[in-house]
């Protein structure tokens, strides 16, 4: 257990649908990543945040948009869904915001868009 | 472009010694990590180099050469739960962005 929590584990939903997906770090963790995963792509950097602020960005569509709340939780918001988004989305944390860091990922949320 | 390139598969036997290479065509990065992900689970943190030369945390020991532009994850004294996709990473110094190889699904034999 990483002591990463991801919320829904599973979502199933239909094209042109928005969904939110929830991710708290560990205690302590300031940072936290947000990660797509597809059979074809492997794994998509999409978006950090540290404390808050965005801090670095990925490949991330203008049709997602992520936020982290003052008790550092995050989600990422994925709207007007098509079938290729259809994916495993991890959250990460890590401690520190570059640099040399350890990221310890969630469990995941898988998303089938239908 | 900014890539990593890390063999799709490698095969090996239970006990044996396997290397997994991992070659980079991006410039100006903070170091080089490694994560293992079983079937079904999510990547966990392995190793990571900062600086040129080995790193070793028990079994698994990982390898940088800026001037080559190449890294590897060695991993000794194979064990059948080791069968998992290892993939190297590397976060770009200029952006923050990370950068994931398409992993290396490794195989063990009995």
């Amino acid at each position: 257990d990483s002591g990463v929590t991801q919320t829904p584990k599973h979502l199933i939903t239909a094209t042109g649908q928005r969904v939110t997906l929830r991710c708290s770090p560990r205690s302590g963790d300031l940072s936290v990543y947000w990660y797509q995963q597809s059979l074809d792509q492997g794994l998509q950097f999409l978006i950090q945040y540290y404390n808050g602020e965005e801090r670095a960005k990925g490949n991330i569509l203008e049709r997602f948009s992520a936020q982290q709340f003052p008790d550092l939780h995050s989600e990422l918001n994925l709207s007007s869904l098509e079938l290729g988004d259809s994916a495993l989305y991890f959250c990460a944390s890590s401690a520190r915001t570059s640099g040399e860091e350890t990221q310890y990922f969630g469990p995941g949320t898988r998303l089938l868009v239908l | 472009g900014q890539s990593l390139e890390q063999p799709s598969e490698v095969t090996a036997v239970e006990g044996a010694i396997v290397q997994i290479n991992c070659t980079y065509q991006t410039s100006g990065f903070y170091g080089l990590s490694w994560y293992q992900q079983h079937d079904g689970g999510a990547p966990t943190f392995l190793s990571y180099n900062a600086l040129d030369g080995l790193e070793e945390t028990g079994r698994f020991s990982s390898f940088l050469s800026r001037s080559d532009s190449y890294g590897y994850l060695l991993l000794q004294e194979l064990q059948m739960k080791d069968s998992a996709s290892y993939f190297c990473a590397v976060r770009r110094d200029r952006d923050d962005k990370i950068i994931f190889g398409k992993g290396t699904r490794l195989h063990i034999l009995p």
